[in-house]
Formats: C-alpha cells, sequence, structure tokens
C-alpha cells in the first residue's frame, strides 16, 4: 500500500522529555509538511521540506526540530521547549503544481 | 494575507437532508481552493479542489463544491447526507508557493458535521 506512514498513532511523555514522531511516504513526494491540530483551531503549519537536506520553518516552529536526510523520511522532534506539546500531529506530503496534500493518519501526543 | 474563514463551527443535519458548509477566503489572486474531510483520530482526505475552469466542481462522495469570485465563497454542498457523511470538514486555500512544487496550504477551523439517523 502506498502513502503517508505516521509513527506511533499514540505516545506519552513525561513533560521534559523530547519525543520524536516518524512519518514515512512512498509516493515519491518532492515536498513534505508536519501540521499541529488543536480542537477549534485548524491545521497550522510547523516545517516543511522541499527536498532533501533542506527544510524551512512554518508558522509555529518554536520548540520544534525537524531532518530530511532522505526523500522518503521527515521526522519531527518536539522538544522540551515547546510550551504545550500535547495535540494532533499530522505529517503531509505534495507533489507536482496543485498544492493538493496528501496526509498520513495522524499522531497524537499526550505529555503528562 | 491569505485567509479563510468557516463560519459554521458545528451543523446538524437529519439523514437524507440536503448540505451546504460556507466557506469565505481572502485572496489577491485567483486561488486555489480545497476541502478535505476528516473522521475522528484520522488524517485528512481530499474532497474536492478548484484551481480554474468551471466553477462548480465535482468530488468524492457525492460532494460539489461552487467557486463565486464575486463572493469570495467556495462553499461545500451534497444533495442527501448519509449517516457515514459525520465528519470534520476544512477549507483550504494556497498560501504561498514556496518553488520546487511546495505549496503552503492555509486552512480554516473547520465545520464538525453531525448527522441525525
Amino acid at each position: 500500500d502506498g502513502g503517508i506512514t505516521q509513527s506511533p498513532k499514540y505516545l506519552f511523555r513525561k513533560e521534559g522529555q523530547n519525543v520524536t514522531l516518524s512519518c514515512e511516504q512512498n509516493l515519491n513526494h518532492d515536498a513534505m509538511y508536519w501540521y499541529r491540530q488543536d480542537p477549534g483551531q485548524g491545521l497550522r503549519l510547523i516545517y516543511y521540506s522541499q527536498i532533501v537536506n533542506d527544510f524551512q520553518k512554518g508558522d509555529i516552529a518554536e520548540g520544534y526540530s525537524v531532518s530530511r536526510e532522505k526523500k522518503e523520511s521527515f521526522p519531527l522532534t518536539v522538544t522540551s521547549a515547546q510550551k504545550n506539546p500535547t495535540a494532533f500531529y499530522l505529517c503531509a506530503g505534495g507533489k507536482g503544481n496543485t498544492g493538493e496534500l496528501f496526509f498520513g493518519e495522524g499522531s497524537r501526543l499526550t505529555v503528562l | 494575507a491569505q485567509s479563510v474563514t468557516q463560519p459554521d463551527i458545528h451543523i446538524t443535519v437529519s439523514e437524507g437532508a440536503s448540505l451546504e458548509l460556507r466557506c469565505n477566503y481572502s485572496y489577491g489572486a485567483t486561488p486555489y481552493l480545497f476541502w478535505y474531510v476528516q473522521s475522528p483520530g484520522q488524517g485528512l482526505q481530499l474532497l474536492l479542489k478548484y484551481f480554474s475552469g468551471d466553477t462548480l466542481v465535482q468530488g468524492i462522495k457525492g460532494f460539489e463544491a461552487e467557486f463565486k469570485r464575486s463572493q469570495s465563497s467556495f462553499n461545500l454542498r451534497k444533495p442527501s447526507v448519509h449517516w457515514s457523511d459525520a465528519a470534520e470538514y476544512f477549507c483550504a486555500v494556497v498560501k504561498r508557493y514556496s518553488g520546487a512544487g511546495s505549496y503552503q496550504l492555509t486552512f480554516g477551523k473547520g465545520t464538525k458535521l453531525s448527522v441525525i439517523p
């Protein structure tokens, strides 16, 4: 099956710990994105990457970091500097000149 | 700056009734517009998209949307709602083209649809 695969689906961590969310794709998408979703807030862009070894901050990048060492993978690290990390995180890929995004099933992070 | 407004936070309809979800956008040029649907705890799935041409766009699951430039709207419609349509619906507009096929989207805050059997 092709698509965007996120793991884990649920993650619990203690305050002060860094956590890394995995995002893998086999759709040959050049661009990949991380969004954060909070109830009633829609989706907000954290980071995006257009090509390997390059990425840019989105609207709410503080407290997050990413890497893009290979085209298929775009992991997101939620650092201890993120003040309110409990949220639903969505990874997406995009290709071509349309802006259409393909989403993974999300990872729900709860910080205790 | 580009923005998207979904005026209705929550809508409840009876099964079999018609549905219209509103979306208004703010954008200087001809926008690229999308409607996505999200079931609880899941990712988003594309319902339909508008880039240019015919202003009435057909999507999956029997949905359609009409682009009205004069009203800056892109409302989603379905003639007869099924219980399985209960979900959250997001309107989105392309905010910025960052080169190399990379677009940033601005999403509305969503409209949650409940369906009464």
